[in-house]
């Protein structure tokens, strides 16, 4: 069945550091993927998505291309804020999940100054 | 704004206690979900509903029941609380179709003593 597979955490970078967060994914069709950030205490909220190959995403400098030959979605940004820290989750919507969202298992990010 | 609104943030239960949990949203969803987040484990689906009166068990559906009455409005059930259920429970809506991004609740944090 469809799936998604994220690096595992916690990731700990200094301020200003280059973070990727891979994410890859196993579906049928053409899947739309998603990435979503946990702030601490709050719930999940919608980070960037792209819906067919060769998409990218972004949103706050943060950035994810859709790439079907390696079925991948990795997460990146060029400099890392103490603010970025958080719970990022990898997400796939395919048709043949009805409604549902497949996630990942989450990866934690701590970013030291 | 677009909402997704649980009715606690945090509860505290006894072991045996019917416990309702209550979950509504405003954006005309067909879809709502219940997910349960515990450390190292992610994002766990409990049960999901399609459309009023409609519901379909998730990953981990023992233990839990839901209700779906009318459309903005999605509750959980915990039939007789365990400690096991200690947790994070999160609420999320999201319309049909593969693109569209799921909305989340702020969670309610459940401990059952």
């Amino acid at each position: 069945g469809d799936s998604v597979t994220q690096m595992e955490g916690p990731v700990t970078l200094s301020e200003e550091a280059f973070l990727t967060i891979n994410c890859t994914y196993t579906a049928t069709g053409y899947p739309s993927l998603f990435w979503y950030v946990q702030y601490p205490g709050e719930g999940l909220q919608l980070l960037l998505k792209a819906t067919k190959a060769d998409d990218k995403g972004s949103n706050k400098g943060f950035e994810a291309t859709y790439r079907k030959e390696t079925t991948s979605f990795h997460l990146e940004k060029g400099s890392v804020q103490v603010s970025d820290s958080a719970v990022y989750f990898c997400a796939l919507g395919a048709y043949n999940q009805g409604g549902k969202l497949i996630f990942g298992q989450g990866t934690e990010l701590s970013v030291k100054p | 704004d677009v909402k997704v609104t649980q009715s606690s943030r945090y509860l505290v239960k006894r072991t045996g206690e019917k416990v309702f949990l209550e979950c509504v949203q405003d954006m005309d969803h067909e879809n709502m979900f219940w997910y349960r987040q515990d450390p190292g484990l992610g994002l766990r689906l409990i049960y999901f509903s399609y459309d009023v009166k409609m519901k379909e068990k998730g990953d981990i559906p023992e233990g839990y029941s839901v209700s779906r009455e009318k459309k903005e409005r999605f509750s959980l059930i915990l039939e007789s609380a365990s400690t096991n259920q200690t947790s994070m429970y999160l609420c999320a809506s999201r319309n049909s179709g593969s693109n569209t991004e799921a909305f989340f609740g702020q969670g309610t944090r459940l401990t059952v003593v």
